[in-house]
Formats: C-alpha cells, sequence, structure tokens
C-alpha cells in the first residue's frame, strides 16, 4: 500500500484533549506532508518537512504542531488550541530533489471530536 | 505561491461518455501537473501525470493535456465506466518547490 501507514484508522478526541496522529514511511522519501480533507472539500496542506528536524508552516497550521525526528517518520498533534478538529487527516511522503516525484498518501485518519 | 483552480466541481456522466475536467495554474515555474483520483473513504492515488515539456500524454483511456500558453490542463476520461466514480484532483508543483498545490476536486458520477 505504497509504503506509508497512518494510525489509528478513526480517532475519538474530547474537547479540550491534545491527541497525536502517527506517520510512517519505509519509502526512503525526504519529504512528508499532513493535510486536512474536510467532507466534499479539497485537500489542505498544515505543515510539510523537506528534512529531518525542519518542518514549515502550510496554509492551516494553526492548532497544530508536527516533529520530525526521524527520516520514517512525521507524527502530527492536534492540540486544543485547534477550534474545529474533526476531518481526515492524509499524511504524505515524495522523494525530494526533482518535482516530478511522485507524491504517495497514506491510508488517513478519521478523528471526531465528542 | 502557486494558486490551482479547478472546474466543475461536480459532473455527471453517462456510462461511455466522456468526461473532462479542467485545471488552470498561476505559476509559469510550474513544471510538473499530477492527477489523483480518490474513492469515497480511501487515499487519493496518482493516475496520470505530465511534464511541463509534453502537450498531451495517454494511458488507455485516460489523458492529460497541457498548455503552457494560457496555463491550464485538462484530465480526459473516455468510455467512462461506473468505476471511474470518484473525485478527481489536479495539482501543479514548480521548480525549487517541492510541494504540491491542489486543486478543491471534482466529483465524478458515472451513471449506468
Amino acid at each position: 500500500d505504497g509504503g506509508i501507514t497512518q494510525s489509528p484508522k478513526y480517532l475519538f478526541r474530547k474537547e479540550g484533549q491534545n491527541v497525536t496522529l502517527s506517520c510512517e514511511q519505509n519509502l526512503n522519501h525526504d519529504a512528508m506532508y499532513w493535510y486536512r480533507q474536510d467532507p466534499g472539500q479539497g485537500l489542505r496542506l498544515i505543515y510539510y518537512s523537506q528534512i529531518v528536524n525542519d518542518f514549515q508552516k502550510g496554509d492551516i497550521a494553526e492548532g497544530y504542531s508536527v516533529s520530525r525526528e526521524k527520516k520514517e517518520s512525521f507524527p502530527l498533534t492536534v492540540t486544543s488550541a485547534q477550534k474545529n478538529p474533526t476531518a481526515f487527516y492524509l499524511c504524505a511522503s515524495r522523494a525530494g530533489v526533482s518535482s516530478y516525484n511522485e507524491q504517495f498518501f497514506g491510508p488517513g485518519t478519521r478523528l471526531t471530536v465528542l | 505561491g502557486e494558486n490551482v483552480e479547478q472546474h466543475p466541481s461536480t459532473l455527471s456522466v453517462q456510462e461511455g461518455d466522456s468526461a473532462v475536467i479542467k485545471c488552470t495554474y498561476s505559476d509559469s515555474a510550474s513544471n510538473y501537473f499530477p492527477w489523483y483520483k480518490q474513492e469515497l473513504g480511501k487515499r487519493p492515488q496518482l493516475i496520470i501525470d505530465i511534464r511541463s515539456n509534453v502537450g498531451e500524454k495517454k494511458d488507455q483511456r485516460i489523458a492529460v493535456t497541457l498548455n503552457k500558453t494560457a496555463k491550464h490542463f485538462s484530465l480526459h476520461i473516455t468510455e467512462t465506466q461506473p468505476e471511474d466514480s470518484a473525485v478527481y484532483f489536479c495539482a501543479a508543483s514548480g521548480a525549487g518547490a517541492n510541494n504540491l498545490f491542489f486543486g478543491t476536486g471534482t466529483r465524478l458520477t458515472v451513471i449506468p
């Protein structure tokens, strides 16, 4: 399945709690991404990382945080500051250097705030 | 930064007919244009892509055309089948930018 895994598949959170979504890849890709997808909507970039120990904010970074301590892992934390976190979260990775490289997506995590 | 617009947002066709989805981009430096298909509840998957040095690319029933001058590219699906029903996203990526900029998606429904 493309070598990218996300866990859990479904996640339920109470308001005020932080939760962390896992993303792991064994493709040896340099770049990793987090997207948020709301029902019937497109893909909005939350954070991305092009190299270990470095990451940049995307279009909707407020209320989220990430880390990139290892090349194969890029966890996303949804903090209590995120006002409307219920959504489908997709992780992706891409080999670096060339803009022609295919971007692969993980299977997604569906987060629901109760 | 790059801005990608996609039309239409929804498209219904009869089985066997053709479907066309169009995208425009703003950054003339963009040089890679992939198309992704996302079935309900699943991950987006690459179905075809085109580089800026090529005007057209075909893979069986799907084809993509690129007009660099006008900064637009299109996805063409011929002889549509019910299993083509999904959301399709276009994207653009530029030299020096490792990000893909996505369109807002087109929900294609193929009516049997």
